[in-house]
């Protein structure tokens, strides 16, 4: 199996601030990721899709880049609806997920 | 719009088998795949596997293969997971999710609301 890391775990930031998420593959999975933002008590919801494709009406702020072993999912300027947690998902093989990464506010 | 409905919640014993549904409405049914992704109380998300509706085919995580089937009904729009021999560490929640892709596993585009499995003795 493909294995996840996401980093970090948490991450505690301002609105306004650039924070970056970090996915780390066990092999080279191409630029087969996609990342979600979940809320509590409610479905994740996607945001990107191969490695760096927005989905449909997901703000210009959010944006994904990387391919082989290492992604990116970078907010540009934080709003108050951003504080969620967040997980990568690799679809080359099968599929697994990131452990996650929880944005907090400071 | 495309709407993915799941079963109400399901508390079930030990041993049990628990079948969910997720009805889909708003895009052409055959077109698509599903997988179904569950989470534990508090945890991370955790994929269980993926159909298929265009060719019923199926692909599932190891941890799952023997005790999980996915089926479909194009004739209701609707996807199906069913867990057999329950066990306590099964309490999650059930989403089922759309793929773009009828062919591959891929990405997840639109998720169900979710289904609460308790399993309790």
């Amino acid at each position: 199996d493909i294995h996840l890391t996401q980093s970090p775990s948490t991450l505690s930031a301002s609105v306004g601030d650039r924070v970056t998420i970090t996915c780390r593959a066990s092999q080279s999975i191409g630029i087969w990721v996609a990342w979600y933002q979940q809320k509590p008590g409610k479905a994740p919801k996607s945001l990107i899709s191969k490695a760096s494709t927005l989905e449909s009406g997901v703000p210009s702020r959010f944006s994904g880049s990387g391919s082989g072993t290492e992604f990116t999912l970078t907010i540009s300027s934080l709003q108050p609806d951003d504080f969620a947690t967040y997980y990568c998902q690799q679809y080359d093989s099968d599929s697994t997920f990131g452990q996650g990464t929880k944005l907090e506010i400071k | 719009q495309v709407q993915l409905v799941q079963s109400e919640a399901e508390v079930k014993k030990p041993g049990a088998s628990v079948r969910v549904s997720c009805k889909a409405s708003g895009f052409t049914f055959t077109s698509y795949g599903f997988s179904w992704v569950r989470q534990a109380p508090g945890q991370g998300l955790e994929w269980m596997g993926w159909i298929s509706v265009h060719n019923d085919d199926t692909k599932y995580s190891q941890k799952f293969q023997g005790r999980v089937t996915l089926t479909t009904d194009a004739s209701t729009s609707t996807a199906y997971m069913e867990l057999k021999s329950l066990r306590s560490d099964d309490t999650s929640m059930y989403y089922c999710a759309r793929t773009p892709s009828a062919i591959v596993a891929n990405n997840l585009d639109y998720w169900g609301q979710g289904t609460l499995v308790t399993v309790s003795s």
